[in-house]
């Protein structure tokens, strides 16, 4: 499975967006990228996944770029219960892992 | 929330001694995982399993064995307990079609201290 790449830390506004980066430059055609968060002692979350397509649910959106090497992981209105650390994970199929890296540390300020 | 849990929450236990960690499940998910949490590691699998009676082994599995006698039970074992084994573990599972887009659903978590 490619792996990705993603900031250690971020902070960002109560209210605003957050726009959560993901760099993945070697996936290939039939991997999907996935997102998920740990909040503070907590199980990881699962928030949203795709595979060229932008998509968007309740949590969050997903916009990946055209070359499917990048992503961002957009959270449209952050409150301070999205305080968490989001892993982007990419994965294929015949892989039973994900492999969560060490992901983005996300501060939702006051 | 998926309907996964884990038993006990948090243990304290001596080295040498066996331990078993319980992942119990209410969703009928055909695979169910097992994975380790240490700082500066993530999450790093141990075992999975894609049925009953059908397991494979992660990354990371020396000195664990795992169980799954039914659909709703997985159960990690450390035979011989050891201090590099403190850690935070996780089940997951997933249903288990054959696709690209399968989902895992975490349960709360075991703290172990092996002391």
């Amino acid at each position: 499975d490619a792996k990705t790449t993603q900031p250690p830390s971020m902070d960002c506004a109560e209210g605003r967006a957050a726009n959560l980066p993901c760099n993945h430059s070697t996936i290939s055609g039939n991997e999907y990228v996935y997102w998920y968060r740990q909040i503070h002692s907590q199980g990881p979350q699962y928030i949203i996944h795709g595979l060229k397509n932008n998509e968007t649910n309740e949590m969050a959106s997903l916009i990946i770029t055209e070359d499917r090497k990048s992503s961002t992981l957009i959270l449209p209105h952050a409150t301070l219960r999205d305080t968490a650390v989001y892993y982007c994970i990419v994965k294929g199929s015949g892989a039973n892992n994900l492999f969560f890296g060490t992901g983005t540390r996300l501060t939702v300020i006051p | 929330d998926a309907g996964i849990t884990q038993s006990p929450r948090h243990k304290v236990t001596e080295t040498g001694t066996p331990v078993t960690l319980r992942c119990h499940q209410t969703e009928n998910h055909r695979y169910m995982y097992w994975y380790r949490q240490d700082p500066g590691h993530g999450l790093r699998l141990i075992h999975y399993s894609y049925g009953v009676k059908d397991t494979d082994k992660g990354e990371v599995s020396d000195g664990y064995s795992v169980s799954r006698s039914k659909t709703e039970d997985f159960l990690l074992t450390l035979e011989s307990a050891t201090s590099s084994q403190t850690s935070v573990y996780f089940c997951a599972i997933s249903k288990g079609t054959p696709s690209d887009q399968e989902t895992q659903y975490f349960g709360p978590g075991t703290r172990l201290l092996v002391l």
